[in-house]
């Protein structure tokens, strides 16, 4: 994707299986969060957003956990596709307007 | 509903020139922010637009500049250009100002300085 560097993370994993990508973000003041997947030339897309009276949100294949004691969060796809590979970006919301801060990304490459 | 578009998609410019990207965000739309987008440094704010005032900047020099307008459409200027700059310039829209809720990104202008 447009964001692929040398220190992104990666993750492979097998089409079937669970996926799970981490985020540690750094502002314990933070109160929205998103989860982004970027496609190569492609821009963000929204995948699912959480908020901080929140610990735990579903969507459809998906999952965010918010643990605010470590500031970690967590994206969760389950049954995971080739169609899912992607760069995926956590990103962070003080209600400072529409700033976010991202994270540095995860490459995600399923295996057929 | 038409998603937000940017143009241009690609330009290549030299060093020292200046540039202006366009962001058209989705109808109805009035919050236009820019990120820039590079290998070392991630996606990083630039600056959001609301009701064509700026309401919150980035850490960027004064050469990237923006403006909106009444119409909500926004444009970034990047002054006396340099090979740092480039990046992926990606605009994003929103409904609100804050308060929570996704960004729409559009798919970037891909901005080469030489």
């Amino acid at each position: 994707g447009e964001s692929v560097g040398l220190h992104l993370p990666t993750l492979s994993v097998q089409e079937g299986d669970n996926s799970i990508i981490n985020c540690a973000y750094s502002n314990s003041a933070s109160d929205y969060f998103i989860w982004y997947k970027q496609e190569s030339g492609k821009g963000p897309q929204f995948i699912i957003d959480i908020r901080s009276n929140m610990d735990k949100r579903q969507g459809q294949r998906v999952t965010v956990l918010l643990n605010k004691t470590v500031k970690h969060l967590s994206l969760q796809i389950a049954a995971t596709q080739p169609g899912d590979s992607a760069v995926y970006f956590c990103a962070e919301n003080t209600n400072t307007g529409n700033q976010f801060y991202f994270g540095t990304g995860t490459s995600l490459t399923v295996i057929p | 509903k038409a998603g937000v578009t940017q143009t241009p998609r690609y330009l290549i410019k030299t060093r020292g020139q200046q540039v202006t990207l366009s962001c058209s965000p989705i109808s109805g739309h009035r919050s236009v922010s820019w990120y820039q987008q590079t290998p070392g440094q991630g996606l990083q704010f630039l600056f959001e637009y609301f009701s064509e005032t700026q309401r919150n900047k980035g850490n960027f020099p004064g050469r990237f500049s923006g403006r909106q307008f009444s119409n909500s459409r926004s444009e970034m200027n990047v002054s006396t250009l340099e090979l740092g700059d480039s990046a992926l310039y990606l605009c994003a829209s929103s409904p609100r100002q804050g308060g929570g809720g996704e960004l729409f990104f559009g798919e970037g202008s891909r901005l080469t300085v030489l």
